[in-house]
Formats: C-alpha cells, sequence, structure tokens
C-alpha cells in the first residue's frame, strides 16, 4: 500500500521556469492538499481539493497553481519560479474534511 | 501573527523517561488539536488528537493534555525510546476542519540511549 506518492524526490529550477509537482493516493480519500515546509516554520497550506472537481487557495496560494485530475491525482504548478518557492513541498490527503492527513514522503525544490 | 507557539525548538530525554512538549495558541475559536510525527526525509504521520470537549486523550505510551483556560496543549511520552527521536508538530483547527489547520513550527525530540 503506497500511501501518498509524489513525484519528483528533489528538483532544482532556474528562476522564471516552470515545472509541475505531481501527487497521487491510492486510499480513495476525498480531499488533498499541498504543504508547504521551509526552515524554522510550521507546515504552511498552499492549495487544497475537498473534494474531486473543487479547489481552493489556503494560506499561501500566491505563484502556484493546482489541478484535481482525478480522485486520486492532484498536481502543483509554479508557473514561473522564484527563489522564495525554494522550500520543501507536502503532498497530502485524507478521506474527509476532519479526518487525519496522511502525508507524502516531500518534494525538495531549490530556485537559484 | 503566530496563533500556534512551540516554544522550544529542541528537547532532550533520556530513553526510558517521560518526554513532555508544549504548544501555547492564541486563537480561542480553535477547538480540535493534533500531534504529527516527522522523521528525516519523511512526511508527517498523525500521532495523537483532542478535542476541546475533552482534556485528556491517551493512546499507548502517548498522552496529550488540553488546559483551555491556558489555551495551552501538552504532549507527554512514557516510556520514551530512541525511535520516539523525531520532530513533533502541533497542530490546531476550527470545527476540525483540514482546510483551516494551522501548525505549529515543530520540536525536535532526541531520546538518547
Amino acid at each position: 500500500n503506497a500511501g501518498v506518492t509524489q513525484t519528483p524526490k528533489f528538483q532544482v529550477l532556474k528562476t522564471g521556469q516552470s515545472m509541475t509537482l505531481q501527487c497521487a493516493q491510492d486510499m480513495n480519500h476525498n480531499s488533498m492538499y499541498w504543504y508547504r515546509q521551509d526552515p524554522g516554520m510550521g507546515l504552511r497550506l498552499i492549495y487544497y481539493s475537498a473534494s474531486e472537481g473543487t479547489t481552493d487557495k489556503g494560506e499561501v496560494p500566491n505563484g502556484y497553481n493546482v489541478s484535481r485530475l482525478n480522485k486520486r491525482e492532484f498536481s502543483l504548478r509554479l508557473e514561473s519560479a522564484a527563489p522564495s518557492q525554494t522550500s520543501v513541498y507536502f503532498c497530502a490527503s485524507s478521506l474527509t474534511g476532519p479526518e487525519p492527513l496522511h502525508f507524502g514522503n516531500g518534494t525538495r525544490l531549490t530556485v537559484t | 501573527d503566530q496563533q500556534v507557539k512551540q516554544n522550544s525548538p529542541s528537547l532532550s530525554v533520556q530513553e526510558g523517561r517521560i518526554s513532555i512538549l508544549n504548544c501555547d495558541y492564541t486563537n480561542s475559536m480553535f477547538d480540535y488539536f493534533l500531534w504529527y510525527k516527522k522523521y528525516p526525509a519523511e512526511g508527517p504521520t498523525f500521532l495523537i488528537s483532542i478535542s476541546s470537549i475533552k482534556d485528556k486523550n491517551e493512546d499507548g505510551r502517548f498522552t496529550v493534555f488540553l488546559n483551555k483556560s491556558a489555551k495551552h496543549l501538552s504532549l507527554h511520552i512514557v516510556p520514551s525510546q530512541p525511535g520516539d527521536s523525531a520532530v513533533y508538530f502541533c497542530a490546531a483547527s476550527v470545527g476540525g476542519s483540514n482546510y483551516k489547520l494551522t501548525f505549529g513550527k515543530g520540536t525536535l525530540l532526541t531520546v538518547n540511549p
């Protein structure tokens, strides 16, 4: 049982480049989330999808877009990467809104 | 404005002793609290939660205490084991909603053999 799978694990981008972070879950969860974690900071919610077909902004959505491709997959896109987006990105899922989150192992992104 | 505060960046304890991790919050609307544990190069994993209608919740070696009047919660691990060495995040929400979940900065626990 893979749980939440994120790809890639590591990525280095130059300022202005674009990329998409992929996330897939195999637990038949309805809700999916993207978080970022910066040094000395807690996790901050970027976007979430309460159910298939819906997406909403979290605490720090600027510079990102998301797509809930189907019930399993939720991608995060950086259209024009900036050094301030250097971070570790975690995808998570939950059966419903109140259920505990299940996290992937993260993508470490560096923007130079 | 940090609504969930974990004021101790790190804590070191001996194996077999009690570990106490603390968390303070400022938003009086928070009514559901969780602890997540994170090992290096892995994502956080859910550990234990507590609703504001309770003041204590136990799960094996882990107990969470909630003091609503002080806006304070703590996680007790007894006895502590080397495998408990990890970063512990406190999180809080209103109505149990993950869509408005606020995390603290985390406390690194080291359990020495």
